[in-house]
């Protein structure tokens, strides 16, 4: 069973637009939410992440989105950038080292 | 300033052979994971361990066994491989639970 879900595989923005990933999550127990970057043959690098107590998280262009009622979180990268170009991960953990990830939103940022 | 760091890179495997992946990590980090990551599934945890002499089942741990042999490395064997597993393999390592983990490049395996 898919816990954390990000049901676009896909999204191409325009440089300086503003790119926004959905995730979605089925586990109301989930209390620390993360998005990570991932570029071709490299591992996943962390991005940012929110707590279940909070709604909101910035840091630079990036900021998190947390709806726990709707089990739905965002990430808005404003404005959005080429070197952007990177498939992006959602994932949620409970306090016990279980980290699910969705499957993944590839993000294209055209110059 | 490795962070962390997997090999083999590249692994071709016949059904039945028997393989190791290494991991090790310089951080001075607590936990230690292994995932893999197939097209569409996202990463999904195979193993960890939260601390030194500790291990525990992720998500799919089927046919896989771990080994914590200190506080900076943590492998994962299979004993005898199947097509299903050819995969991505990611290691990573965190401070603690419920805190970013920092991952490897990857170890990529074919298993024919």
């Amino acid at each position: 069973d898919q816990q954390v879900k990000q049901n676009s595989p896909s999204l191409s923005v325009q440089e300086g637009r503003i790119s926004i990933l959905n995730c979605d999550y089925t586990n109301s127990m989930f209390d620390y939410f993360l998005w990570y970057k991932k570029y071709p043959a490299e591992g996943p690098t962390f991005l940012i992440s929110i707590s279940s107590i909070k709604d909101k998280n910035e840091d630079g262009r990036f900021t998190v989105f947390l709806n726990k009622s709707a089990k739905h979180l965002s990430l808005h990268i404003v404005p959005s950038q080429p070197g952007d170009s990177a498939v992006y991960f959602c994932a949620a953990s409970r306090l016990n080292n279980d980290m699910r990830f969705g499957a993944g939103t590839r993000l294209t940022v055209k110059p | 300033n490795a962070g962390v760091t997997q090999t083999p890179k590249f692994q071709v495997l016949k059904t039945g052979q028997s393989m190791t992946l290494q991991c090790a990590q310089d951080m001075n980090h607590n936990s230690m994971y292994w995932y893999r990551q197939d097209p569409g599934m996202g990463l999904r945890l195979i193993y960890y361990s939260a601390s030194e002499g500790t291990t525990d089942k992720g998500e799919v741990p089927n046919g896989y066994n771990v080994s914590r042999l200190n506080k900076r490395e943590f492998s994962l064997r299979l004993e005898s491989a199947a097509p299903s597993q050819t995969s991505v393999y990611f290691c990573a390592s965190g401070p603690n639970s419920n805190q970013p983990q920092h991952f490897g490049d990857g170890t990529r395996l074919s298993i024919l």
